[in-house]
């Protein structure tokens, strides 16, 4: 499996909402529901922000959503705050041994 | 705490090798899968590969562009996972993660939704 495909940058001005896209294929994102969302300040651990393509881990505000058509997945933040810019990365369970995990190449989201 | 701590990192030149340790605190270690994610410079996320826990044979996968040269390990009492990695390449280079899926009430996200990371060691390939 290729990388999943996202849009290099987003952007939004606070309080707005933005939504980023991530396109697989009907071998990952359209196969299974195992897409996951990854907040990530560079230098810093990533942060898991959304998983099983819309449910939130325990701590993650509700601002963060997701949700999943054919073979692309979105993930929406809401109430755009300046600590919520950072790098955005999705990935997709594809259950294929050689790859059983696949990420996007990253959304850098800028909050103006 | 922080409950993943990479080391090990550092810089070699193509056709050498380097051992990664990813040491753990505060875990279920015996029971959990690790994972080994990295992140090439000015690009995106990449799985590497992962072990499962010993009671499902600490069987490992491994992404195609590494199967062969990098080798996963775990030493339970030690609460620890490895990465040896031979043959490097240049295009190797990159951060390299440890990370753990999410468990929520015994019900875990081995392969599908990593909670937990390290904050990375940087592996850097160059003549």
């Amino acid at each position: 499996q290729s990388a999943l495909t996202q849009p290099p940058s987003a952007s939004g001005s606070p309080g707005q909402s933005v939504t980023v896209s991530c396109t697989g294929t009907s071998s990952d994102v359209g196969h299974y529901n195992y897409v996951s969302w990854y907040q990530h300040h560079p230098g810093k651990a990533p942060r898991l922000i959304l998983y099983g393509v819309t449910e939130r881990p325990s701590g993650v505000p509700d601002r963060f959503s997701g949700s999943k058509s054919g073979n692309t997945a979105s993930l929406t933040v809401s109430g755009l705050q300046a600590e919520d810019e950072a790098d955005y990365y999705c990935a997709s369970y594809t259950g294929n041994i050689n790859n059983l995990v696949v990420f996007g190449g990253g959304t850098k989201l800028t909050v103006l | 705490e922080v409950p993943l701590v990479e080391s090990g990192g550092g810089l070699v030149k193509p056709g050498e090798s380097l051992r990664l340790s990813c040491g753990t605190s505060g875990i279920n270690f015996n029971n959990a899968w690790m994972t080994w994610v990295r992140q090439a410079p000015g690009k995106g996320l990449e799985w590497v590969g992962r072990i499962k826990d010993r009671s499902q044979g600490a069987t490992v996968d491994y992404a195609a562009p590494v199967k062969g040269r990098f080798t996963i390990s775990r030493d339970d009492s030690k609460t620890s996972v490895y990465l040896q990695m031979n043959s490097l390449k240049t295009e190797d280079t990159a951060v390299y993660f440890c990370t753990i899926g999410l468990c929520i009430n015994n019900d875990c996200h081995w392969d599908d939704a990593f909670d937990i990371w390290g904050q990375g060691t940087m592996v850097t390939v160059s003549s």
